[in-house]
């Protein structure tokens, strides 16, 4: 199975602030990965596929990147509504997996 | 809008079986393959299983092979996820989602919870 890693496993930031998360895969992926936001209690959220693509109605301050083993999600400007834990999901071989997640809360 | 509602979880003992729904409204159910993804209390994302339109191809994360069935009921607009000889490691909420290889839209999840 393809291993997925995020880093940094948490942090803080503030408002405003320009935010990146990595995700790397254990083996190449060509551009098979999406990003999900997921807040306390609810359902996760598709933010991006296809490493870059944004889902609909998704902000476009959100924006991903990468191909291979190594990916990012920008967050340009911090919004309150942001606060939420960030997980990647590869979608290259099953069984489909996704990175253990991302926290970003305040500062 | 897609909306997707799970239930039929609760609690049930080890060894023991559970059958989850979903009932899916606002998309043409029968056109998309459809997923189970389960999250453990306080962890991260697990893929479960998958399903095609018609119902004939499934895929299985190892650790569920043998154990759960996915389903489907095209007039119904149901899905569904039958559970036998369950663990306590199969604990978790148990998110229905439509799949396009990533999961685009998700319901509000069903907890299971597998104790004595």
């Amino acid at each position: 199975a393809i291993q997925m890693t995020q880093s940094p496993s948490s942090f803080s930031a503030s408002t405003g602030d320009r935010v990146t998360i990595t995700c790397r895969a254990s083996q190449g992926i060509s551009s098979s990965l999406a990003w999900y936001q997921q807040k306390p209690g609810k359902a996760p959220k598709l933010l991006v596929y296809g490493a870059s693509t944004l889902q609909s109605g998704v902000p476009s301050r959100f924006s991903g990147s990468g191909s291979g083993t190594d990916f990012t999600l920008t967050i340009s400007c911090l919004q309150s509504e942001d606060f939420a834990t960030y997980y990647c999901q590869q979608f290259y071989s099953y069984p489909y997996t996704f990175g253990p997640g991302t926290k970003v809360d305040i500062k | 809008e897609v909306q997707l509602v799970e239930s039929g979880g609760g609690l049930v003992q080890p060894g023991g079986s559970l059958r989850l729904s979903c009932a899916a409204s606002g998309l043409t159910f029968s056109n998309y393959w459809m997923s189970w993804v389960r999250q453990a209390p306080g962890k991260g994302l697990e893929w479960v299983a998958n399903i095609n339109q018609g119902g004939s191809g499934k895929n299985y994360v190892d650790s569920v092979k043998g154990r759960f069935t996915i389903s489907r009921d095209n007039a119904e607009n149901s899905l569904f996820l039958q559970m036998d000889s369950l663990r306590a490691e199969d604990t978790a909420i148990y998110y229905c989602a439509k799949f396009r290889d990533y999961f685009e839209n998700w319901g509000q999840g069903a907890l299971v919870t597998v104790s004595s």
